[in-house]
């Protein structure tokens, strides 16, 4: 079962411009973390934020985090094309449940140049 | 090595045979995580490995599939008798803080196709 729902599924941009992904989830977690994956290949680990934080920064990536909403989002500035790739959030169920770490279907972004 | 490594990175097989992939994982990582991702979609939660054990298999999809970790390194998914739907990336990720609250490391994944 999949637990994060990425919206928008698909976002093109041109670069420069910030780029906006939201992540909503079911459960009660301890932490939610975005990753990234370009086409083909793994995916790579981007940002963790935990649950009793509400925003954290990490270069050019920007992520907040609302519990009360079950929901969380990510923001690029400053887009380039090599940010082209699909982004996935991923939660725990602090509950105990099982699934393990589970992902959303993904953003698939594209930059324009 | 420096990273996870999968093996193959590619597999054709006909239905209903008995399909072996590989994953190795970053060294010292305790935690071996298995995946699997079908286009279009995220990826899909089947297997934990806490060192040598299977600390939470409630992800694989049926009995087909089984996977070891026998001396708690690398690991090996296997699937027997191969069905269309088995068709799909399988990814591999391992982690040194284990349990699903930390960072996962991903190999490049195995691409099963099952013609």
């Amino acid at each position: 079962s999949q637990q994060g729902e990425e919206d928008p599924q698909a976002l093109s941009i041109q670069e420069g411009e910030n780029a906006t992904m939201n992540c909503s989830y079911k459960t009660s977690i301890n932490n939610l973390q975005w990753y990234r994956q370009n086409s083909g290949r793994g995916l790579v680990h981007l940002i963790l934020i935990r649950s009793n934080e509400r925003e954290k920064h990490s270069g050019r990536l920007r992520v907040t985090l609302d519990t009360s909403k079950k929901s969380s989002s990510l923001l690029i500035t400053a887009s380039r094309a090599a940010d082209t790739a699909s982004y996935f959030c991923a939660t725990d169920d602090s509950g105990g449940g099982a699934d393990g770490l589970t992902f959303g279907k993904g953003t698939h972004l594209i930059i324009q140049p | 090595g420096a990273g996870v490594s999968q093996t193959p990175s590619n597999k054709v097989t006909e239905k209903g045979k008995y399909v072996e992939l590989r994953c190795d994982p970053i060294s010292g990582h305790t935690a071996l995580y298995w995946y699997r991702q079908s286009l279009g979609q995220g990826p899909e939660f089947l297997i934990y490995f806490q060192g040598t054990g299977a600390a939470d298999d409630s992800g694989l999809p049926n009995d087909r599939f089984f996977a070891v970790r026998p001396e708690g390194s690398v690991s090996t998914l296997k699937i027997q008798r191969t069905e269309r739907g088995d068709s799909a990336v399988y990814l591999c990720a391992s982690s040194s803080t284990g349990g699903y609250t930390g960072e996962l490391f991903f190999g490049e994944g195995s691409r099963l196709t099952v013609l």
